[in-house]
């Protein structure tokens, strides 16, 4: 099994610019999770999306951050305009469905805004 | 409000002896699941452990344990004879939500306990 799969490792843009993260998901996995680790404020919960539907998204910071999954395969989380304070390593992480099932993270992408 | 704590921002342990990472937690759903992970300098986040909030024996995976004391609301990770390897930060976190007709849940993570092994 591949694992959870993240794209780009690393990523250094200017702020205003956009930023798109990429998650492929384990195969057969259908809750997804995205979350953002800072210093300061930990592993925090931005999204996440069961059968590709988004369930709870109250840990969204602000209206420049969205995410999607058009597919069972495929989520982005897209950051417009940047800002440097979004600076931070963002996780992927998925599970098969069921109350005892252990959710595997991605390596993660690490973002530099400049 | 802050769901799970972990009161120990830092831990020194010896290598071979063994550590306990506190952790509490707060939820009013009935069913709900624990787990440890830990997370190297290289940044991946290593899943250890997990204990559901019905099991009536505390999880163990090889050189982990979960001590878990559900009237407390705490679920405290313990390691067994140290290794320098061990050293890294350790999350507790939490699923809740999670029902049988809902099948939605979320899973949130304590700030964290950063271990050191000494040799």
């Amino acid at each position: 099994d591949a694992g959870v799969i993240q794209s780009p490792r690393h990523e250094v843009t200017e702020m205003g610019q956009e930023v798109t993260l990429r998650c492929k998901p384990i195969s057969g996995h259908n809750s997804l999770f995205w979350y953002r680790q800072t210093m300061m404020r930990g592993l925090e919960l931005l999204i996440y999306f069961n059968n590709n539907v988004p369930i709870d998204d109250s840990g969204m910071p602000e209206d420049r951050f969205s995410a999607k999954m058009p597919n069972a395969s495929f989520s982005t989380l897209k950051i417009q305009p940047s800002e440097p304070r979004d600076s931070a390593v963002y996780f992927c992480a998925t599970q098969t469905q069921g109350a005892r099932n252990t959710i595997y993270f991605g390596e993660g992408s690490w973002l530099t805004v400049v | 409000a802050q769901k799970i704590t972990q009161t120990q921002p830092g831990m020194f342990v010896q290598e071979k002896e063994a550590v306990t990472l506190d952790c509490t937690y707060d939820t009013s759903d009935p069913s709900y699941g624990l787990f440890w992970y830990k997370q190297p300098s290289s940044g991946e986040m290593i899943f250890l452990i997990y204990q559901g909030s019905y099991d009536q024996q505390n999880a163990t995976e090889g050189r982990y344990s979960l001590n878990f004391q559900k009237a407390r609301k705490s679920a405290n990770l313990v390691i067994s004879a140290s290794q320098l390897g061990d050293s890294a930060m350790y999350f507790c976190a939490m699923r809740e939500g999670y029902t049988m007709k809902t099948s939605y849940d979320k899973v949130i993570f304590g700030p964290g306990t950063s271990l050191s092994v000494i040799p």
